[in-house]
């Protein structure tokens, strides 16, 4: 069975310092690979999604930025936080076919003090 | 522009009785349906879907129905239980944009309370 694995489960950070959230995916091959944002009181945020090795589409323009590096690895990353980078991160799968359910992580809750 | 709205931000409900969770949609092209629930500090779980060939899709408890003409979906869940409380999203996607740009538009989301 496919398992999604995200780290870590809560990152404290001041503003200005970098960022790097990993999520790998076990159980599946090629899937497309997902980066969203909850926000308090607002909804989930699509910010950036990934069909392929190195392929990277951005959704939200922003200073995140993400990767690609394995088939099964997706990375969220900042040079430099703010204030309003604040909020509840998740990594989705799906598998490469059009009407089928995301996955998602256990999520990432990111404090920028 | 959000184009998928719950507009109830939150709903209690007595155990035993039915919990009814509403959704509305504003893009034409989105033909699959789906509805997540969180719990606090967790990832969303999927639920339940519905494409736009049909109607209405039940699996236990769980229950959506789909008025395509006036762009409502809603989730039923009979009978509603402690464990229910949660968020759930709504969320909508369109097979047009094809599996390349495969992706989810969610709402803002509606808290369930069910007051045991």
């Amino acid at each position: 069975s496919q398992t999604i694995h995200q780290w870590p489960a809560t990152l404290v950070q001041p503003v200005g310092s970098p960022l790097s959230l990993e999520c790998t995916v076990e159980g599946t091959s090629n899937p497309n690979l997902y980066w969203y944002r909850q926000a308090a009181g607002r909804g989930l945020q699509l910010l950036f999604y990934s069909v392929g090795i190195g392929q990277i589409s951005s959704e939200v323009p922003q200073n995140l930025s993400a990767s690609r590096p394995q088939d099964r690895q997706f990375i969220l990353s900042s040079k430099k936080l703010l204030l309003s980078d604040s909020g509840f991160y998740l990594c989705a799968w799906t598998l490469g076919t059009v009407n089928s359910p995301l996955h998602f992580g256990n999520g990432t809750r990111l404090t920028v003090t | 522009d959000q184009q998928v709205k719950q507009n109830s931000p939150s709903l209690s409900v007595q155990e035993g009785r039915i919990s009814i969770l509403n959704c509305d949609y504003t893009n034409s092209m989105f033909d699959y349906f789906l509805w997540y629930k969180k719990y606090p500090a967790e990832g969303p779980t999927f639920l339940i879907s519905i494409s736009s060939i049909k109607d209405k899709n039940e699996d236990g408890r769980f229950t959506v129905f789909l008025n395509k003409s006036a762009k409502h979906l809603s989730l039923h869940i009979v009978p509603s239980q402690p464990g229910d409380s949660a968020v759930y999203f709504c969320a909508a996607s369109s097979s047009y944009s094809g599996a390349g740009s495969y992706q989810l538009t969610f709402g803002k989301g509606t808290k369930l309370s069910v007051i045991p």
